[in-house]
């Protein structure tokens, strides 16, 4: 029962280097989310992808791309890493994103920590 | 906008001692309420749901009960346990938001 998986958990970057972080889910959900976990902050939702074939921005996208490989895999990409891009980042998943589904649980990976210095 | 407001941490309790930790909601619609549980070093997990006034969620002895009349969904536990020291997060999910709107998170440390 592996869920909701992502790597790497720990990575420690320089500024301006480039770095992928992947997510895979095996619950055959449709939808999957990139979030960033700063204190004191909730969650921020960075990218989502409702289905496979299509992403979309979400609250804070700038210094992001995403990619949506397939219905199981859905990575992060940051570009040219900057200090700010410093949190905790989780990948999620979720059976649909319709508005018929407003009570879907998502599920979330384990969380990858990046500190870029 | 759709806003979630938790209390404010760390809630620093002994053990046994009644926890309750605030949640109130502003949406347009008939949102979801969610509880999410952090322990140190992991993931988010889904701690309890309810998806309709006057549902109540459950799980590991804690409740939290959706009151539209003061759009709140106070969690709440009789008897806490050192193994509760965690981060809770409040989110609530509508129809017409796909997304989860989260609360800051409160920080609970229970001292033996």
């Amino acid at each position: 029962n592996a869920g909701v998986t992502q790597t790497p958990k720990f990575q420690v970057l320089k500024t301006g280097q480039s770095m992928t972080l992947q997510c895979a889910q095996d619950m055959n959900h449709n939808s999957m989310y990139w979030y960033r976990q700063d204190p004191g902050m909730g969650l921020r939702l960075i990218y989502y992808s409702a289905s496979e074939g299509t992403t979309d921005k979400g609250e804070v996208p700038n210094g992001y791309n995403v990619s949506r490989l397939n219905k199981r895999e859905f990575s992060l990409r940051l570009e040219s890493a900057a200090p700010s891009q410093t949190s905790v980042y989780f990948c999620a998943s979720s059976e649909g994103i319709s508005a018929l589904h407003s009570g879907n649980t998502i599920y979330f990976g384990e969380g990858s920590w990046l500190t870029v210095v | 906008g759709d806003s979630v407001t938790q209390m404010e941490g760390p809630v620093t309790l002994s053990e046994e001692a009644f926890l309750t930790i605030n949640c109130t909601y502003t949406a347009t619609g008939y949102p979801s309420l969610f509880w999410y549980v952090q322990y140190p070093g992991e993931g988010l997990q889904l701690l309890l749901k309810a998806t309709k006034a006057d549902d109540k969620g459950s799980n590991k002895g804690f409740e939290a009960t959706y009151r539209k009349e003061t759009t709140s969904f106070h969690l709440e536990k009789g008897s806490v346990q050192v193994s509760d020291s965690a981060v809770y997060f409040c989110a609530l999910r509508t129809g017409s938001n796909y997304q989860l709107i989260w609360g800051a998170g409160t920080k609970l440390i229970i001292k033996p």
